[in-house]
């Protein structure tokens, strides 16, 4: 079944550029159904979404991030990856990439993020 | 952005319990709304979608409802493998807003 896998970095120093790379296995990235979310969890808090892309590459980034963010795509590799810029300690946090599906049924256009992985700890420290 | 507000923070609660945990959105979302569940240490997993259609595999003892503001997510019957922590999203606009979570404890 089709699998996300991040990978990037545990540590990144103050001021630098946070790194993550998430590989899709046993599925396509290149589906027109699909959106390529970045969601991240400060230790002990709540869920924030950073971003998405498509498979073409087209890409919305929340207003709250968007200054630091770049989110890409590499089909050929099936992955995509984050880029935050100018990091500080709030930044530390478990970062997780997710499928957000864009479901049609009923007349109603759904989207919700049906599959996740598991989430790397990025720690912002000198 | 739309502001997503639970209620309540925590609960305690034995097995077998019916649970109820409540989502406010500030803004109408009509039925836009979706509910995971965390585990300590484990990525969120997709528990409803759509206020009220429960995503496959998910237990019927979980059920959704609400459009516009207000939304519930119920567990019928409390199990031991349901004690965790539980978030609503809206997927009606960008960006996506997340509630700030309910932990569902063991009394």
């Amino acid at each position: 079944q089709v699998q996300l896998e991040e990978s990037g970095p545990g540590l990144v120093k103050p001021s630098q550029t946070l790194s993550l790379t998430c590989f899709v296995s046993g599925g396509s990235i290149s589906s027109g159904d699909y959106y390529w979310s970045w969601i991240r969890q400060p230790p002990g808090k709540g869920l924030e979404w950073i971003g998405y892309i498509s498979y073409s590459g087209s890409t919305y980034y929340n207003p709250s991030l968007k200054s630091r963010v770049t989110i890409s795509v590499d089909t050929s590799k099936k992955q995509f990856s984050l880029k935050l810029s100018s990091v500080t300690a709030a930044d530390t946090a478990v970062y997780y990439c997710a499928r957000d599906l864009d479901y049609y049924t009923g007349g109603y256009y759904y989207r919700y993020f049906d599959l996740w992985g598991r989430g790397t700890l990025v720690t912002v420290s000198s | 952005d739309i502001q997503m507000t639970q209620s309540p923070s925590s609960l305690s609660a034995s097995v077998g319990d019916r649970v109820t945990i409540t989502c406010r959105a500030s803004h109408s979302i009509s039925k836009y709304l979706d509910w995971y569940q965390q585990k300590p240490g484990r990525a969120p997993n997709l528990l409803i979608y759509g206020a009220s259609s429960l995503q496959s595999g998910v237990p019927s003892r979980f059920s959704g409802s609400g459009s516009g503001t207000a939304f519930t997510l119920t567990i019928s019957r409390l199990q031991p493998e349901d004690f965790a922590t539980y978030y609503c999203q809206q997927s009606y606009s960008t960006p996506w807003t997340f509630g700030q979570g309910t932990k569902v404890e063991i009394k």
